[in-house]
């Protein structure tokens, strides 16, 4: 059993439509990070969370530690939000990785 | 400031060779990680380094592999005699203050191809 799942694993979106990618870990953690792997490979981190909710411009990101869970909402989606988004709980000196969500928006 | 830069982007090596990858973090940032994304899959940690030292190669496999990170100059991921199997995309990250830091910033990776 991995100790991230990712849910869903591929997403289509019509432009402007709210997403929703659900993540959920098995392994006791202190934060959690969101990234974001565009085409081509560069990766940039776009949260790290250890409570509660945290905003950026059209992205939020929420986590329930008791219940092992993050959600990342993207809102009013673009062409430009296409990439795999990654979940990555953070325990001791490193990550562990859910597989991705592949998501791509339709203009 | 530049930021995390990995060098070579692409690197084809014939099986039995050796490779390095570098990785030099941004500045001021002494922290440094290696992860591994194989085909297919996703991310997978390998070693933690702060310079001049080992903190945690859980990730790393037993053989063949080792990373170091200076004093001075790039941290290093060297694969000795690759395989097949070791084609894959290494990323580096690094960031001031461990992974308690509020950003984790990302090298753009190397593309290994053993052949």
């Amino acid at each position: 059993k991995n100790e991230v799942e990712q849910s869903p694993q591929n997403l289509t979106a019509q432009e402007g439509e709210f997403i929703t990618i659900n993540c959920s870990y098995s392994v006791g953690i202190s934060a959690l990070h969101w990234l974001q792997q565009h085409p081509g490979g560069g990766i940039v981190s776009l949260f790290m969370l250890s409570s509660g909710k945290k905003k950026h411009g059209r992205l939020i990101a929420t986590i329930n530690i008791q219940e092992k869970h993050s959600s990342l909402h993207i809102t009013a989606s673009h062409p430009r939000d296409s990439a795999v988004y990654i979940c990555a709980p953070m325990g001791g000196n490193q990550f562990y990785f859910g597989t991705g969500t592949s998501l791509t928006v339709i203009p | 400031n530049a930021g995390v830069m990995q060098n070579p982007r692409h690197l084809v090596r014939r099986r039995g060779q050796e490779a390095r990858l570098r990785c030099s973090p941004m500045k001021g940032h002494s922290h440094v990680y290696w992860y591994r994304q194989l085909p297919e899959e996703g991310l997978k940690f390998m070693v933690y380094l702060q310079k001049e030292n080992i903190i945690d190669e859980s990730g790393m496999p037993k053989e063949r592999f080792s990373a170091e990170f200076p004093k001075e100059g790039p941290s290093i991921l060297r694969i000795q005699q690759v395989v097949r199997g070791d084609s894959a995309a290494y990323f580096c990250a690094s960031s001031p203050l461990g992974l308690a830091n509020e950003k984790l910033f990302f090298g753009s990776g190397t593309q290994l191809s053993v052949l």
